[in-house]
């Protein structure tokens, strides 16, 4: 199947600062990826829509301000959680979609703000 | 009610046995449906598609019921590996996944 990579693969940073994660389809273009959050023992929640070359659209109740999305290549988008703090803390996802409803899934990247 | 819904388990199942998931949701204008697979500190996999003429792929058989918005996984001859969280996975149409919360099932010697 398709790949995909996300980097880094896990953070751990001070509360205040910003971390940005890239996520790269390595094998196909993507014109859309996809943003989701997973907290522990939940389902995996959709943050926002990356499109590439235009602004990214966020689900009700995630703040683009404080996760920016840019999705600047039709390979690679990144996620930067400005001014982290403890409660974002959590398993950050991205996919991309090949083709039509398949999507797959980059590894995860595992944040947590001391 | 939760757009979609299934039992969080965990499934305590020895080797060999035969294990059923269920999953309902709430959007009739729902058009796709998975299952998708879940290890502990990894990334969902696509597990297999669910379509109403229901599907097979060698152990694993999905079902949907439109009428009913209800989706089943049945797995036969469970293995060690088969060990996970199963996540049921429903799509409007738009690439946007609605994902359950799992069911987790645990395989055991």
């Amino acid at each position: 199947g398709a790949v995909v990579s996300q980097h880094p693969s896990w953070v751990i940073c001070k509360s205040g600062t910003s971390v940005k994660i890239e996520c790269r389809s390595l094998d196909f273009q993507a014109t859309t990826m996809f943003w989701y959050r997973q907290f522990p023992k939940q389902s995996l929640m959709l943050m926002a829509t990356s499109n590439e070359g235009s602004k990214a659209t966020y689900e009700q109740g995630v703040e683009k301000d404080k996760f920016l999305i840019n999705h600047a290549s039709l390979t690679l988008s990144t996620l930067t959680v400005t001014s982290a703090h403890p409660e974002d803390s959590s398993f950050y996802i991205c996919s991309a979609r090949p083709v039509a409803e398949t999507q797959y899934f980059g590894p995860g990247t595992r944040l947590l703000v001391l | 009610r939760k757009e979609v819904e299934q039992d969080p388990g965990p499934f305590n199942v020895p080797e060999g046995a035969t294990v059923a998931f269920n999953c309902t949701y709430s959007n009739s204008a729902s058009q796709s449906f998975f299952w998708y697979r879940q290890d502990c500190r990894k990334e969902p996999k696509l597990l297999m598609s669910v379509y109403s003429s229901g599907n097979e792929d060698g152990r694993f058989t999905a079902q949907l019921n439109r009428a009913s918005q209800y989706i089943s996984l049945l797995i036969r001859d469970s293995k060690l590996s088969d060990s996970a969280t199963y996540l049921c996975v429903v799509s409007s149409g738009y690439s946007t996944l609605t994902f359950g919360k799992g069911t987790m099932l645990l395989v055991s010697p």
